[in-house]
């Protein structure tokens, strides 16, 4: 059975600072995605990463694929407060729509 | 072009009733997924439908059922509601289109379910 691990569950930073959301999963994969959800609203796609290797950045965020080591990791650059939300990774497999989803990391940006 | 709905936006029921969630996909989108999210069990999938067929099903009792008409128009039903099935529950749409082809989903604004 897939499993997706995000860590860390919570975090709580500074503005201006960097810091990493790394995601795990168990099973060899096709697609990797990343969306960002605001309290009580959906979900809204960030990245989605098809291939080892693969980056992306949109602003201060950049994700990255490494299907070798089955992980993924989202990567903040000089967090501001409108970033604070809660980002999940998601994986599927082509062919198949099922979107197995990682626990979700709430981000807190503190002024 | 118009985004994913879903209606209603917020429901309450109490337990023992049913009650059915409506999802209306982006125009040209055949497949529609469900997922409920709760803080405990986080974002999980329910169901697929493709061309009015349930294409994958997710681990949930089969009080939770789904369907989908020929305009792509889906509803998901849930019978006897117990407190636990309190929840987000999303519904998202893409192409569908099989065969190694990655299709971008796109989640509605959910329905906000609250069984008392």
């Amino acid at each position: 059975e897939l499993k997706v691990e995000q860590n860390p569950l919570f975090l709580s930073m500074q503005e201006e600072k960097n810091y990493t959301i790394y995601c795990n999963y168990s099973t060899t994969s096709d697609r990797l995605y990343w969306y960002r959800q605001d309290p009580g609203k959906s979900l809204e796609s960030l990245f989605v990463l098809l291939s080892n290797g693969a980056v992306k950045q949109e602003g201060r965020l950049m994700a990255s694929l490494d299907t070798k080591a089955r992980l993924s990791t989202l990567h903040i650059t000089a967090a501001v407060h409108d970033l604070s939300a809660t980002y999940f990774c998601a994986v599927a497999n082509f062919g198949n729509e099922k979107l197995t989803f990682g626990t979700g990391t709430r981000l807190t940006i503190i002024p | 072009k118009a985004g994913v709905t879903q209606t209603p936006r917020y429901l309450i029921k109490t337990r023992g009733q049913q009650v059915t969630l409506s999802c209306s996909p982006i125009s040209g989108h055949r497949s529609v997924s469900w997922y409920q999210q709760t803080p405990g069990q986080g974002l999980q999938f329910l169901f697929e439908y493709f061309s009015e067929t349930q294409r994958n099903k997710g681990n949930f009792p089969g009080r939770f059922s789904g369907r989908q008409f020929s305009n792509s128009r889906s509803e998901m039903n849930v019978s006897t509601l117990e407190l636990g099935d309190s929840a987000l529950y999303l519904c998202a749409s893409s192409l569908g289109l099989a065969g190694g082809t990655y299709n971008e989903q796109f989640f509605g604004p959910g329905t906000r379910l609250t069984v008392l």
